[in-house]
């Protein structure tokens, strides 16, 4: 399969707590983008980091990646109710093809 | 300014029959992309198109066509719908088509709910 992988499949944490949740892929990459889905409606952009880049911050957003294990993580901190959603990594390879390969995505709950 | 617009939000088709699901992009988006995500998974892509031509298509059977107007709207048609067409159709837009340093970030409608029973 083209899909990566996102582990956790699902993270249920109290609110305030910390949410950390990890992408592999198997091929090279051009950039890494995460996104979140809200109850099965459209995705939205959260962060997008190039394959020379190793971190990078937006508000609670803390993105990671590690090109020589294929890995990225998605770190939220500070955790709140909003936050409550499916989190999904989209790859962009190194070919012509522009497509996003997308993993299964890690369903976050957060309890109040 | 308006997002990216699909049609219609939900129906429901019986198998055999053909469906066309329609989107606007943002305005000065050229590019149009259609997934499909089925429940519990990840999204699929379906097709690609910058500048009214078609720059990818997924692993999806010929069954699915798509069309992009020079109004950068889109339309994906699915013919003799099978039950496991029953998905969400998601639409994105972006601004990049063909750099290869592009970001490809993109910007979704809120989806085309498809029931085929």
């Amino acid at each position: 399969s083209q899909q990566g992988e996102e582990d956790p499949q699902a993270l249920s944490i109290q609110e305030g707590e910390n949410a950390t949740m990890n992408c592999s892929y198997k091929t090279s990459i051009n950039n890494l983008q995460w996104y979140r889905q809200n109850s099965g409606r459209g995705l939205v952009h959260l962060i997008l980091i190039r394959s020379n880049e190793r971190e990078k911050h937006s508000g609670r957003l803390r993105v990671t990646l590690d090109t020589s294990k294929k890995s990225s993580s998605l770190l939220i901190t500070a955790s709140r109710a909003a936050d409550t959603a499916s989190y999904f990594c989209a790859r962009r390879g190194m070919d012509s093809n522009y497509q996003l390969i997308w993993g299964a995505g890690t369903k976050l709950i957060i309890k109040p | 300014d308006a997002g990216v617009t699909q049609s219609p939000t939900h129906l429901i088709k019986t198998r055999g029959q053909q469906v066309t699901l329609r989107c606007s992009p943002i305005s000065g988006h050229k590019s149009v992309s259609w997934y499909q995500q089925v429940l519990g998974q990840g999204p699929q892509f379906i097709f690609q198109y910058y500048e009214k031509e078609e720059r990818g298509r997924g692993n999806f059977p010929d069954r699915f066509s798509a069309r992009q107007f020079p109004n950068y709207s889109s339309e994906l048609n699915v013919n003799a719908l099978l039950l496991g067409d029953s998905a969400l159709y998601l639409c994105a837009s972006s601004l990049e088509g063909q750099a290869p340093s592009g970001a490809n970030v993109l910007t979704f409608g809120a989806g085309s709910r498809l029931t085929v029973l």
